[in-house]
């Protein structure tokens, strides 16, 4: 079956632009994460959505960083003010309750 | 703190040999603990997965081996493989309801012909 799925690919933007990263996550999988993965490191998780209760934004990194996850599916995760640090690879993973998480290919952020 | 550490950075095999990856791990209280699997410009791949309550799991090829007692899990490889040339993660899941994985900073494995 599909995979979890992220757009863009590839984003080049310019720094105090805002972007925005799209996750689709597994049919039918009801948690949804998102983390963060620098050059040559491991993946820091971002923020954690379950259902419809309330999302574990623990880490975040600064107020930029925010999420949302519309009808219990998609997630935008939406950068603002980009700055240079933010360059990394921002993946998303679904999975069901308390079962194994399955990755995205991510989407590739540089920060000019 | 939480942490998940790895004991090599980089692990050099030769194709037929087995391979072991291996992977301290901090947090007493985590229940679940992961492998997986990243290739250059992919996202990351699901090898296999353990709970706190065994101490060794096989799949095809791969054997998840866990020591309680010193916070040690290993990644078994056997008959390695062009293939299984990547970056390999361990991540360790806190417990206490926190879904949310936390990852050692990878080991590369490099399978030479």
């Amino acid at each position: 079956g599909a995979g979890v799925s992220q757009s863009p690919s590839n984003k080049v933007t310019e720094k105090g632009k805002d972007v925005e990263l799209r996750c689709d996550p597994i049919s039918g999988h009801t948690a949804l994460y998102w983390y963060r993965q620098s050059l040559g490191q491991g993946l820091e998780f971002l923020i954690y959505f379950q259902g419809n209760s309330a999302p574990d934004k623990s880490g975040l990194p600064s107020d930029r960083f925010s999420a949302e996850r519309t009808g219990g599916s998609v997630s935008t995760l939406t950068i603002q003010r980009t700055q240079q640090e933010d360059s990394a690879v921002y993946l998303c993973a679904s999975s069901s309750v308390q079962e194994t998480q399955y990755f995205g290919p991510g989407t590739r952020l540089l920060v000019l | 703190g939480e942490s998940v550490g790895l004991h090599l950075p980089t692990l050099s095999v030769q194709e037929g040999d087995n391979s072991i990856i291996n992977c301290a791990y901090s947090n007493s209280a985590s229940d679940y603990f992961i492998w997986y699997k990243q290739e250059s410009g992919k996202g990351p791949q699901f090898i296999i997965d353990i709970r706190s309550n065994m101490d060794k799991r096989q799949g095809q090829r791969v054997t998840v081996l866990l020591n309680k007692t010193v916070k040690h899990l290993s990644l078994q490889i056997a008959a390695t493989q062009p293939g299984d040339s990547a970056v390999y993660f361990c991540a360790e899941r806190p417990g206490g309801g926190y879904n949310k994985l936390i990852f050692g900073a990878g080991t590369r494995l490099a399978v030479h012909p």
